[in-house]
């Protein structure tokens, strides 16, 4: 079965910083990758996804993703990081055997000003 | 594009009564919808899938006598707690699937806290 181990529970960045949420995940056959962010008492926005092709993926509000096929990665960046940008994201993985999609933990994402 | 829709975004129930949730795609079909339930500080847990026309697949673990789920059509699914109990107040979040490819990401609504009394 899939499954998406998110290690940290809190990450804590200054803002301007880059920001690296980590994520490793564990499937049979590709995986179809997905980051999503959710902000207090809201459902979650989907943030990037990583399909096939190129490795780094590129998403939404200026955050990318790399995908590393070796180590089992799909960590999420960002090159400088915003005050608002504090949240809780989550990466999740979903295989061609299932449309549904298996979430990690969740990591609470914490810019300071 | 891809907004879906969840109605209540809270509601307060007594202990006993039953609760309905409504998820909604308004500008694309979706035959199928999943439906999700968040724990405080917790990640989401899937609950059951929806598929239009058909009986709801639940997960392990899941009282599907509890959780009445119906999805009558491309756009509506819903999500009926029955007899509801304080230990079924939680985060229930809806999403569904733009296609039926397992590439298509998932949009979410935003979420109903339920609160049993």
């Amino acid at each position: 079965a899939q499954s998406v181990a998110q290690p940290e529970d809190q990450v804590n960045v200054a803002e301007g910083n880059p920001l690296t949420v980590k994520c490793t995940y564990s499937v049979s056959g590709n995986p179809y990758l997905f980051w999503y962010v959710q902000y207090p008492n809201r459902g979650l926005q989907f943030l990037l996804k990583y399909i096939t092709g190129d490795n780094l993926v590129k998403g939404s509000y200026g955050f990318e993703a790399e995908f590393n096929k070796s180590q089992t990665s799909f960590h999420l960046k960002k090159p400088s990081a915003l005050v608002s940008d504090s949240a809780l994201y989550f990466c999740a993985v979903r295989d061609t055997s299932f449309q549904k999609l298996v979430f990690g933990t969740g990591t609470r994402l914490l810019v300071s000003p | 594009g891809a907004v879906v829709s969840q109605h209540p975004s809270w509601v307060i129930c007594k202990s006993g009564t039953s609760v309905k949730i409504e998820c909604r795609s308004l500008d694309f079909q979706a035959t199928t919808m999943f439906w999700y339930r968040q724990f405080p500080k917790q990640s989401l847990m899937l609950m059951a899938t929806s598929n239009e026309g058909s009986k709801a697949t639940y997960e392990q673990g899941v009282e599907k006598d509890k959780f009445l789920i119906n999805h009558a059509s491309l756009t509506l699914s819903t999500l009926t707690v029955t007899s509801a109990h304080p230990e079924d107040s939680s985060f229930y979040i809806c999403s569904a699937s733009m296609g039926s490819s397992y590439n298509s990401p998932l949009h979410f609504g935003n979420g109903t806290r339920l609160t049993v009394t």
